[in-house]
């Protein structure tokens, strides 16, 4: 029964090259949020979607993009993958209105 | 702005022992606060939340009050065991449209048996 699924756990791509990771839900949730996070530190936003309105964190930067075509799937591109965006990328959803967020496992990125 | 502030880390404890890990907030309204768990390579879970003030979110045997007073939600467990070490996450959200969670930086618990 899970509720928040990302794919693939880990991923793997060269300096420059296109990749794309993907998280569905199935809580029906208005709400997806994309997360970078890097070795133990706090989860930080990259962007969110409220149903199909897209919100970019101001410190985002352009190579990151976010497509949402349904309520259940959200995609995360970067479109050149540098070295310092190694990390874990971590999708979450919610209601909004100040309740929790449901995270999923995260997809562990390798740059080489 | 908002911000969270939690208690420096790594903490180390023996089986057992009381834990504590001090959370402090600053926000211009009235959040709801929360406690998420991370065990290594896995993304966050909710260990527990409250909604306002005086409240009590408890989970596991994990408690944490909302105190609006002292702007604190610290997190306490009576008896930890190995299995709980993980990172500890401090979060607030107050934003009304959309939810976005204030993190504090993080505190890792490592449990020895």
């Amino acid at each position: 029964d899970a509720m928040v699924i990302q794919n693939p756990r880990y991923q793997v791509t060269q300096f420059g090259k296109p990749v794309t990771l993907s998280c569905s839900q199935t809580l029906n949730h208005n709400v997806m949020y994309w997360y970078q996070q890097k070795s133990s530190q706090a989860p930080k936003l990259l962007f969110h979607y409220y149903d199909k309105d897209f919100n970019n964190e101001a410190d985002t930067p352009d190579n990151f993009q976010s497509r949402r075509p349904n309520t259940s799937f959200c995609f995360l591109d970067i479109r050149s993958p540098g070295l310092g965006d190694a990390a874990m990328y971590l999708c979450a959803t919610s209601t909004g209105q100040g309740s929790e967020q449901y995270f999923g496992p995260g997809t562990r990125l390798t740059v080489t | 702005g908002n911000s969270v502030t939690q208690m420096e880390g790594p903490v180390t404890l023996s089986e057992e022992a009381f834990l504590t890990i001090n959370c402090t907030y600053t926000a211009t309204g009235y959040p709801s606060l929360f406690w998420y768990v991370q065990y290594p390579g896995e993304g966050l879970q909710l260990l527990l939340k409250a909604t306002k003030a005086d409240d009590k979110g408890s989970n596991k045997g994990f408690e944490a009050t909302y105190r609006k007073e002292t702007t604190s939600f610290h997190l306490e467990k009576g008896s930890v065991q190995v299995s709980d070490s993980a990172v500890y996450f401090c979060a607030l959200s107050d934003a009304p449209s959309y939810g976005k969670l204030t993190f504090g930086q993080g505190t890792i618990l490592t449990v020895h048996p």
